[in-house]
């Protein structure tokens, strides 16, 4: 069992947003801004898409967004495309010097 | 451009050591300040950080697993390894190397591997 809490699954139509919500508590993504979001497309390698809960990367689209409140983070997506959908996971630094992921959750693009 | 590939034997027995190799190209562990991770995910579930390391060997580990596994680096090689010791069934899984998380990679894993599928079987 997962420390980190996302839903299982997320779905939307092509040019929607959906939100994905990753709840901690007070020892990690509640107290840290270390949290971060990666995408990963089925058969590949997990890709960081956003770190310190609100970056992205270079080449990642201003359409992934990221932010906090309380001990929940989430991961927007706007505009929905079709080579969005794969897996999320969230991750956290906690109070005990080590980083934890969220369970995952699946998007889907109807 | 850096790059992380991780190499090791796919099946191993019960009980015995699992070990890993993660040659890192592009980017000099010796001379740079990032550290390195091993992360897992057995097949259609989530990932787990097994722990990082970092130029000196400082590392920090999973508690989960901190007694069972060892986090090195060989800066004339530019590796890190992993070992994981008397595995289980439970330990299956695709193995990633990774950099971070860290100060200089904005506290996050932000470079992968392509992973390696390792099968704990008779």
């Amino acid at each position: 069992q997962s420390a980190l809490t996302q839903p299982p699954s997320v779905s939307g139509s092509p040019g929607q947003s959906v939100t994905i919500s990753c709840t901690g508590s007070s020892s990690d993504v509640g107290y840290y801004n270390r949290v971060s979001w990666y995408q990963q497309p089925p058969g590949t390698a997990p890709k960081l898409i956003i770190y310190e809960v609100s970056n992205r990367p270079s080449g990642v689209p201003d359409r992934f967004s990221g932010s906090k409140s309380g001990n929940t983070a989430s991961l927007t997506i706007s505009g929905l495309q079709a080579e969005d959908e794969a897996d999320y996971y969230c991750s956290s630094f906690t109070s005990s010097v080590t980083w934890e992921f969220g369970g995952g959750t699946k998007l889907t693009v109807l | 451009q850096v790059q992380l590939q991780e190499s090791g034997p796919g099946l191993v027995k019960p009980s015995q050591t699992l070990s890993l190799t993660c040659p890192v190209s592009g980017v000099s562990i010796r001379s740079e300040t990032y550290y390195w991770s091993w992360i897992r995910q057995p097949a259609g579930k989530g990932l787990e950080w097994i722990g990082r390391v970092y130029n000196t060997g400082y590392t920090n580990y999973n508690p989960s697993l901190m007694s069972r596994v060892t986090i090195s680096v060989d800066t004339s090689t530019n590796q890190l390894s992993l070992s994981l010791y008397s595995v289980t069934a439970a330990d299956t899984a695709i193995y990633y190397c990774a950099r971070g998380p860290g100060r200089d990679s904005g506290e996050a894993f932000d470079i992968w591997g392509q992973g390696t599928t390792v099968t704990i079987s008779p």
